[in-house]
């Protein structure tokens, strides 16, 4: 299995909080992604960076923000958490120079009450 | 705008039956066509994926089949099994791309009755 690891696995807390999820890879990947997947929706993508430094928006970028200052961690920030905000999210990793596939974590199922 | 539908949304099988999961796509750039399934609690792994310049792949009971003139690919799972039980999602994306960015279905909820 590809080394992602997301932290924290389970969190809930209240609207109106600031909210950080981590996300780090022993892969050397340059390419990462945010996704949240909700029942109905599939998988979206929130941000995604492709190198140090280097982010953009997804489809659903409202509401967070990224960060990536080393190539293993990139960071999903809720600045003011709102209970839409509640559901699963995934990190993945890609390496796409040699055409290799999106790997993901296991995930963070984040509660906001 | 959806770039990839994916169709049905919930799938039961009896074990030894054949499932089908189909996904439609509009972009032409999309040149790379992966299958990711996901059991409760884990995230979505690769299964499977097919290129356009082949019209099938199949690896163990899974095949792909891709159709690029209706620009429309599907996923058949022979002999389906209860542990084959998971959701199942189509992705498309442009390999051409610098961006690695994958366009993904809602997904399809198998159930597989022994």
């Amino acid at each position: 299995d590809a080394g992602i690891t997301q932290s924290p696995r389970h969190k809930v807390t209240e609207t109106g909080t600031p909210v950080t999820l981590r996300c780090h890879q022993t892969e050397n990947h340059r390419y990462m992604y945010w996704y949240r997947q909700d029942p109905g929706h599939g998988l979206r993508l929130i941000h995604y960076s492709y190198g140090v430094k280097d982010t953009d928006k997804g489809e659903v970028s409202d509401g967070y923000s990224v960060s990536r200052s080393k190539t293993e961690d990139f960071l999903l920030t809720l600045e003011s958490a709102t209970s839409s905000q509640t559901s699963v999210y995934f990190c993945a990793i890609s390496d796409v120079y040699s055409n290799q596939p999106q790997h993901f974590g296991d995930g963070t199922r984040l509660s906001i009450l | 705008q959806q770039q990839v539908k994916q169709s049905p949304q919930s799938l039961i099988v009896q074990k030894g039956g054949i499932s089908i999961i189909n996904c439609a796509y509009e972009n032409t750039a999309f040149d790379y066509f992966p299958w990711y399934q996901q059991f409760p609690g884990k995230g979505p792994a690769l299964l499977i994926a097919i290129r356009p310049d082949v019209s099938e792949k199949k690896e163990g009971r899974f095949t792909i089949s891709f159709n690029k003139s209706a620009k429309q690919f599907s996923l058949h799972i022979m002999d389906s099994q209860p542990g084959d039980s998971a959701t199942y999602f189509c992705a498309a994306g442009d390999r051409g791309s610098t961006l690695g960015r994958l366009y993904f279905g809602r997904g399809t909820q198998l159930t597989v009755w022994p």
